[in-house]
C-alpha cells in the first residue's frame, strides 16, 4: 500500500508540445503529492506540489492534475521547451513529520527542438 | 544563503573498503535525508538525521550508517563496501523533519565500488 508508480520510465516530446507524465498511488490516505525535477549533475528540486483538497494546481507552464477517485496524479507541462528535458519524481506521503516521502522510479524526459 | 554541499563529489573505492560522506545542509534547516540513487532503483531513502537524533529508517543493510552533528553537519558511513553500492548518493536538507517539508538536494557523492 506505499507504492508510487510513474509511467512512462521515459518520453521524448518536440518542442512546444505538451508533457504528460503520470503517477499512481496506493494509499489513499496519502495528503501530499510533490514533483521534483532533476537535471543532470545536479540533485532534484521542489517543481510544483499539491494537497488533495484541489483537483488541479497550474503554476506558470506546470500543471499538476490530481483525481483522488483514481488514486492518480499527473504533471503536464505545456508548450514544452528544450530548457524542461530533465528526469522529473513524482512523489506521495502524509504531510506528518513521522513519515518520508514514497518516490517514483522517474521519467527521463527529453524535448526535440 | 548557500545551498546543500556534499563532499567529497566523486570518490572511488574497492570491495570491503569502507566510505564516509559528508553533508552541509542550508543555514537553519536541522533535518538531513540520505538517498541512494541508481538508474534502475530511482531514489532509495536511507535515513533522516533531525536535531541529532535518527528520525527514520529505509530499508537498508546495518552497513549504511550515519549521524548528524551538533550544527546539523552529517555524515554517512558505508561499512565493507559491495559492488551494488556504485551510486550517487544524495543529501537532502529541509527546515521540517519528514515529509512535511520542502527537501533542498545537494548535487550528490558519486560512489564507484570496484
Amino acid at each position: 500500500q506505499q507504492q508510487v508508480k510513474q509511467s512512462p520510465q521515459s518520453l521524448i516530446v518536440q518542442k512546444g508540445g505538451i508533457s504528460i507524465i503520470n503517477c499512481a498511488y496506493e494509499n489513499t490516505a496519502f495528503d501530499y503529492f510533490p514533483w521534483y525535477q532533476q537535471f543532470p549533475g545536479k540533485g532534484p528540486a521542489l517543481l510544483i506540489a499539491i494537497r488533495p483538497d484541489v483537483s488541479e494546481k497550474k503554476e506558470g507552464r506546470f500543471t499538476i492534475s490530481f483525481n483522488k477517485s483514481a488514486k492518480q496524479f499527473s504533471l503536464h507541462i505545456m508548450d514544452s521547451q528544450p530548457g524542461d528535458s530533465a528526469t522529473y519524481f513524482c512523489a506521495a506521503s502524509f504531510m506528518d513529520s513521522n513519515y518520508q516521502l514514497i518516490w517514483g522510479a522517474g521519467t527521463k524526459l527529453i524535448i526535440k527542438p | 544563503k548557500a545551498g546543500v554541499t556534499q563532499t567529497p563529489r566523486y570518490l572511488i573505492k574497492t570491495r570491503g573498503q569502507q566510505v564516509t560522506l559528508s553533508c552541509s545542509p542550508i543555514s537553519g534547516h536541522r533535518s538531513v535525508s540520505w538517498y541512494q540513487q541508481t538508474p534502475g532503483q530511482g531514489l532509495q531513502f536511507l535515513f533522516e538525521y533531525f536535531s541529532e537524533t535518527q528520525r527514520n529508517k529505509g530499508n537498508f543493510p546495518g552497513r549504511f550508517s550515519g549521524r548528524q552533528f551538533s550544527n546539523s553537519r552529517s555524515e554517512m558511513n558505508v561499512s565493507t563496501l559491495e559492488l551494488g553500492d556504485s551510486a550517487l548518493y544524495l543529501c537532502a536538507s529541509s527546515f521540517w523533519t519528514g515529509a512535511a517539508g520542502e527537501l533542498f538536494f545537494g548535487e550528490g557523492s558519486r560512489l564507484t565500488v570496484l
